[in-house]
């Protein structure tokens, strides 16, 4: 039973404007909510994480925003470089937990020039 | 620093065959983690290791799979016999503590192939 779903598998953006990647859960308990992006033939690496205390959090181009009531995120990518075309995977985990992490499918982000 | 090293990065095996996937942590890491990914599921986790003991196994799928931690810095997740519906990436990570807040960091995985 899949409890973060990424509905998008791929999305395409020029460069320069904004990437939205949009992320869904399903266990309200989560608290904590992760980005990873992942390059063809390496490992996932983090790239961004957010509390559920907090509704913004921002690191240089890249922002994560969460809204609990509807049990959503999204990461905007702004503005988008070739260099973030790669998979992105949302991530949560509940604080009483010992960090296992649930993830969403991934969703394919293709930057054209 | 070196990262997570796992090998072999290919593996191609036939039907019913024995296949061992190994990880070496990042030094100093006391938490290693198996996943698979597949394209219909996307990451899974499958057991979780800390300071060497199993700590939570619940994603494993069935006995085929088996996993050890002899060492602070050796891991091997075994599939016998596997089968084609193994075919997947696995990756191994570490991270240096327990926790949620603790960076999960992952190896280059190990591509399967079960025909």
């Amino acid at each position: 039973d899949q409890q973060v779903k990424q509905n998008s598998p791929s999305l395409s953006v020029q460069e320069g404007r904004i990437s939205i990647l949009n992320c869904d859960y399903t266990n309200s308990m989560f608290d904590y909510f992760l980005w990873y992006k992942k390059y063809p033939a390496e490992g996932p690496t983090f790239l961004i994480s957010i509390s559920s205390i907090k509704d913004k959090n921002e690191d240089g181009r890249f922002t994560v925003f969460l809204n609990k009531s509807a049990k959503h995120l999204s990461l905007h990518i702004v503005p988008s470089q070739p260099g973030d075309s790669a998979v992105y995977f949302c991530a949560a985990s509940l604080s009483d937990s010992w960090g296992k992490l649930q993830f969403g499918a991934g969703t394919q982000v293709v930057v054209t020039p | 620093d070196a990262g997570v090293i796992q090998s072999p990065r290919h593996e191609v095996t036939e039907m019913g065959q024995e296949v061992t996937l190994r990880c070496k942590p990042i030094s100093g890491h006391n938490s290693l983690f198996w996943y698979r990914q597949t394209m219909m599921r996307g990451l899974e986790l499958l057991i979780y290791f800390n300071n060497n003991v199993p700590i939570d196994d619940s994603g494993m799928p069935e006995d085929r799979f088996s996993a050890k931690m002899p060492n602070a810095s050796f891991s091997t997740l075994k599939i016998q016999p596997s089968e084609p519906r193994d075919s997947a990436v696995y990756f191994c990570a570490s991270s240096s503590g327990w926790g949620m807040r603790e960076t999960q960091y992952f190896g280059p995985g190990t591509r399967l192939l079960v025909l």
